[in-house]
C-alpha cells in the first residue's frame, strides 16, 4: 500500500531458511507490481516483477506471488544468505497512462549466521 | 554505462536556504520520479514527470519544486518553505515496454541535512 511514515517491520530468519515477506497493496485497479531491495544508504534495486495476468512468477531464488482477490503480493527468497539482509520494498503500478508508482512501507530483513 | 546519477551525494543546507538536488538519467527513459525516505521509513513520492516539461505532484510536493526541460535532467529544489527537509532523497526513472509500465532504475540518493 501507500507509504504513510510508519517505521518498518522486521522479519528475522536464520541462513539457509527461506524467507517470506508480504505486502498488501492499496488499488485494485493496479496490474504491475515489483519487489525492491534496498541496502544501508543505498538506492532500492529491481528484484522481480509481475502483472496483473499472472499469480506466480520465479526467479533465481525468489518468487513472487500475487492474490489479487486480496490485494496480497509476496515475496519468497529461498535458501536465505547473509547478504539478503537488507529493506524490502513492494510496489504497484497503475497502467492507466501515468507512470505513478505507490511504494508500500517495507519490511527489513535480517538474516542470523 | 548507462544508468541514473544523483549528485551530489551529501548535501548541507542552512535553514531558510533553498538548494537543488541533480538527476541526470542517459537510459532514454521517458518517466523521471523524486521520492523521499526518512529514517526507517518508506519511500513517499514527491514529483514525477512522464514527458518532457510536463510534471505532476506527488504526495508531498508542498515545499519542493521540479523542472523538466530536458529528457535526461529532473532536478529537484527543496525551498526554505519545506518545513523539515532533512532527508535521504532519492531519483528514478521508468519506462514504457510495450504499453506497459516498467520497474523503475534508482540512482544512489542525496541525503540532505539542514543545519
Amino acid at each position: 500500500g501507500e507509504s504513510v511514515g510508519l517505521h518498518l517491520p522486521t522479519l528475522s530468519v536464520q541462513e539457509g531458511d527461506n524467507s517470506i515477506i508480504n505486502c498488501a497493496y492499496s488499488n485494485s485497479a493496479s496490474d504491475y507490481f515489483i519487489w525492491y531491495k534496498q541496502e544501508s544508504g543505498k538506492g532500492p534495486q529491481f528484484i522481480i516483477d509481475i502483472r496483473s495476468n499472472m499469480d506466480k512468477r520465479q526467479g533465481q531464488r525468489v518468487t513472487v506471488l500475487l492474490n489479487k482477490t486480496v490485494k496480497h503480493l509476496s515475496l519468497q527468497i529461498a535458501a536465505t544468505q547473509p547478504g539478503d539482509s537488507a529493506v524490502y520494498f513492494c510496489a504497484e503500478n497503475l497502467n492507466t497512462g501515468g507512470f505513478k508508482t505507490i511504494f508500500g512501507a517495507g519490511t527489513r530483513l535480517f538474516v542470523k549466521a | 554505462d548507462g544508468g541514473i546519477t544523483q549528485s551530489p551525494k551529501y548535501l548541507f543546507r542552512k535553514e531558510g536556504q533553498n538548494v537543488t538536488l541533480s538527476c541526470e538519467q542517459n537510459l532514454n527513459h521517458d518517466a523521471m520520479y523524486w521520492y523521499r525516505q526518512d529514517p526507517g521509513q518508506g519511500l513517499r513520492l514527491i514529483y514525477y514527470s512522464q514527458i518532457v516539461n510536463d510534471f505532476q505532484k506527488g504526495d508531498i510536493a508542498e515545499g519542493y519544486s521540479v523542472s523538466r526541460e530536458k529528457k535526461e535532467s529532473f532536478p529537484l529544489t527543496v525551498t526554505s518553505a519545506q518545513k523539515n527537509p532533512t532527508a535521504f532523497y532519492l531519483c528514478a526513472s521508468s519506462y514504457r515496454d510495450r504499453g506497459w509500465n516498467t520497474e523503475a532504475f534508482f540512482g544512489q540518493g542525496t541525503r540532505l541535512t539542514v543545519v
